[in-house]
């Protein structure tokens, strides 16, 4: 069994200022990893991804995670946020044994304001 | 191409009645996935299908909910009788799951946002 921690319920910042957001997992087997974003009633949506090779993956709107194992981390990096990245952030991990059950942190509320 | 459809998106009932949920995955998927988001929660896993096959409901409460998933496509979760507790948004995800890599991204819907009263 996997599980997922994110100690940031919510991380204030000012446009244009860099964030991390923080996710930690463990499991017991190796992992594929996630970062879902969701904006104010609206679905998951799948931000970026780390399945294997390179462990730094980036997404198309500028944000950037890098895994590291010895860490058990999926940190979520923007150099320079907009007020638009307002928004929730979940981190999610799966197995790597077949199946594709994910298993969610409780979420980080990201606040951009001017 | 159209995302993953649910309905309704709101839902408001009175505690011991029943309700129905609706999912139509992505065109062409043939895994489906019902979560729970309570608020301030990440989502939780109740049921996932692999085309009409139901292959985890360990997390789904078999007392009061049900689901299926007719011809493989199409899905519908239920409670009866739903209790005050119930109250949360569900979720319902796709992919496509196959080939290579063990793994396979979801894509989510919008959810409905049960209030029980």
């Amino acid at each position: 069994a996997q599980s997922v921690t994110q100690l940031d319920s919510q991380v204030p910042v000012f446009e244009e200022a860099p964030v991390e957001l923080r996710c930690n997992y463990s499991s017991s087997v190796s992992v594929y990893l996630f970062w879902y974003v969701q904006y104010p009633n609206q679905g998951l949506q799948l931000l970026l991804k780390y399945l294997s090779g390179s462990t730094l993956v980036e997404s198309i709107n500028g944000f950037e995670a890098e895994f590291n194992k010895s860490q058990t981390s999926f940190h979520l990096r923007k150099p320079s946020v907009h007020i638009s990245d307002t928004a929730e952030y979940f981190c999610a991990v799966s197995d790597q044994a077949g199946y594709s059950t994910l298993t969610f942190g409780k979420g980080t509320m990201l606040l951009v304001s001017p | 191409e159209a995302g993953v459809v649910q309905s309704p998106r709101y839902k408001i009932i009175e505690k011991k009645q029943p309700v129905a949920f609706w999912c139509n995955p992505i065109s062409g998927h043939n895994t489906l996935y019902w979560y729970l988001q309570n608020l301030g929660q990440g989502p939780e896993l109740l049921i996932r299908y692999e085309n009409e096959e139901a292959v985890d409901d360990s997390q789904l409460p078999k007392d009061r909910f049900s689901a299926e998933r007719l011809k493989g496509v199409d899905s519908t979760l239920k409670i009866q009788p739903a209790e005050l507790g119930d109250s949360a948004v569900y979720l319902c995800a796709s992919s496509l799951r196959g080939g290579p890599i063990l793994t396979d991204t979801q894509y989510f819907g919008p959810g409905t946002r049960l209030t029980v009263l």
